[in-house]
């Protein structure tokens, strides 16, 4: 059964530093790996998809990265910047075209 | 181009009663897939509509119930609601589904159960 686990649950950094969030897998047979940002009590903005067969994508300050064999991603976050706060969450898509998700970092950035 | 819209924005229903909600995909979208999101979790798959078929199904009850209509509108039913039922629901539109699918979605139906 696929988990995905991310971590750290919450992370508190000074505007200006880079970070990096962390997301990992149970099963190596994905589809893709999708990020998302989710602002308190929205919905779900799609930041950034990368296929199975891809190492990276990048967005403007967002950088992914995927190691689908140690079952791992990251989302690299440039120069942050207060408006950066929310929660990322990032999912799989299994054997089944399933989204499967991790719990989400929650971020605040202060000014 | 419009995006995903989804229908009531917010619920309170009692216990034991039935509820629908609503998702109008976006412009071009053949699949639908429906999430429920308790407080402070990720999105857990309730099931995914593809040319008006379920094409898969998650870990919930019968009383989970769906529907896709010919212009690839979706509804959510929920019979016999519980008090665990409260959540946000997230409505999914992709063009096929698939490996390449991108996963688009509305701003949720947040739904409380009392």
């Amino acid at each position: 059964k696929q988990e995905v686990t991310q971590i750290p649950a919450a992370l508190s950094v000074p505007e200006g530093e880079n970070l990096v969030l962390n997301c990992s897998f149970t099963d190596s047979a994905i589809y893709n790996l999708q990020w998302f940002r989710q602002d308190p009590g929205k919905g779900l903005t799609s930041l950034l998809l990368i296929q199975s067969s891809q190492r990276e994508q990048t967005s403007g300050r967002l950088n992914a990265s995927l190691d689908k064999s140690s079952g791992r991603s990251t989302l690299y976050i440039a120069a942050s910047q207060p408006g950066d706060s929310a929660t990322y969450l990032c999912a799989v898509m299994d054997s089944n075209y399933q989204l499967i998700w991790g719990a989400g970092t929650k971020l605040i950035i202060k000014p | 181009e419009t995006g995903v819209t989804q229908s009531p924005t917010h619920l309170i229903k009692t216990r034991g009663q039935q509820v629908t909600l609503r998702c109008s995909s976006q412009s071009g979208h053949n699949t639908v897939s429906w999430y429920q999101q308790a407080l402070g979790q990720g999105p857990q798959f309730i099931f995914q509509y593809y040319r008006e078929e379920e094409n898969g199904r998650g870990n919930f009850p019968p009383r989970f119930s769906g529907l896709q209509f010919p212009n690839y509108s979706s509804e959510l039913n929920v019979n016999a609601l519980e008090l665990d039922d409260s959540a946000l629901y997230l409505c999914a539109s992709s063009l096929a589904t698939g490996a390449g699918a991108e996963a688009f979605f509305g701003q949720g139906t947040r739904l409380t159960v009392v």
